[in-house]
């Protein structure tokens, strides 16, 4: 049973940068999985920030930015504001029809 | 402008069904491929089902057998029947667009989604 994995937290200071990572359980992402990453804040629908690894959403900030680093998609957000904190999701289409949804990872800026 | 709204959620006992609904505008149903992503209270996204342009549809291993995707284009509305639940289909459930590109491959990615409507399986 593949699983895709995400940080379940992490803590960034106002203007701070913070790469939050996107895994899986075995073996390694590549493009080739169209990572996108999804902005959520409770009680709120998902908002789409990135897909296709690194293309930025209509209307997302140029602060926030997606790559692969080794193994793993990553987002990156570069001077953090305090209305980046959110919930972060990534998920991955892992062909077939499927696609694999990461845990999440809760974002504090502080 | 691209809308989407669900409708259909409700409390419902343990082996009961439900219809959800996504009614959409500004857009065409057929012509992108449609998901449904669901949350359950406190958890994280889980991707449910999805129904392409050509209508091949696909399902997590968590509902196969147990939901089923469909759209009617004269409606431009999604649905997903969703027989025999359980406890944990409790969940809020979004409908989500997926886009084309211009030279007609999927971008494998999530652009609009609906606000969700709630889903409690309880007794």
């Amino acid at each position: 049973q593949t699983v895709v994995t995400q940080e379940p937290s992490f803590s960034v200071s106002p203007g701070g940068t913070i790469t939050l990572t996107c895994g899986l359980s075995s073996g390694s992402v590549s493009t080739n999985y169209y990572p996108s990453w999804y902005q959520q804040t409770p009680g709120q629908a998902p908002r789409t920030l990135i897909y296709n690894t690194n293309t930025r959403s209509s209307g997302v900030p140029d602060r926030f930015s997606g790559s692969i680093l080794g193994n793993k998609a990553a987002l990156t957000i570069t001077g953090a504001q305090a209305d980046d904190e959110s919930d972060y999701y990534c998920v991955l289409y892992m062909g077939s029809g499927i696609w694999l949804f990461g845990g999440g990872t809760k974002l504090t800026v502080l | 402008e691209v809308q989407l709204v669900e409708s259909g959620g409700g409390l419902i006992q343990p082996g009961g069904s439900l219809r959800l609904s996504c009614a959409a505008s500004g857009f065409t149903v057929s012509s992108n491929y449609m998901s449904w992503v669901r949350q359950a209270p406190g958890k994280g996204l889980e991707w449910v089902s999805v129904i392409y342009r050509g209508g091949g549809t696909y399902y997590a291993d968590s509902v196969k057998g147990r939901f089923t995707i469909s759209r009617d284009n004269s409606k431009n509305t999604l649905y997903l029947q969703m027989n025999s639940l359980r406890a944990e289909d409790t969940a809020v459930y979004y409908c989500a667009r997926g886009p084309y590109s211009g030279s007609g491959s999927a971008l494998y990615y999530f652009d609009y989604w609906g606000q969700g409507t709630l889903v409690t399986v309880s007794s």
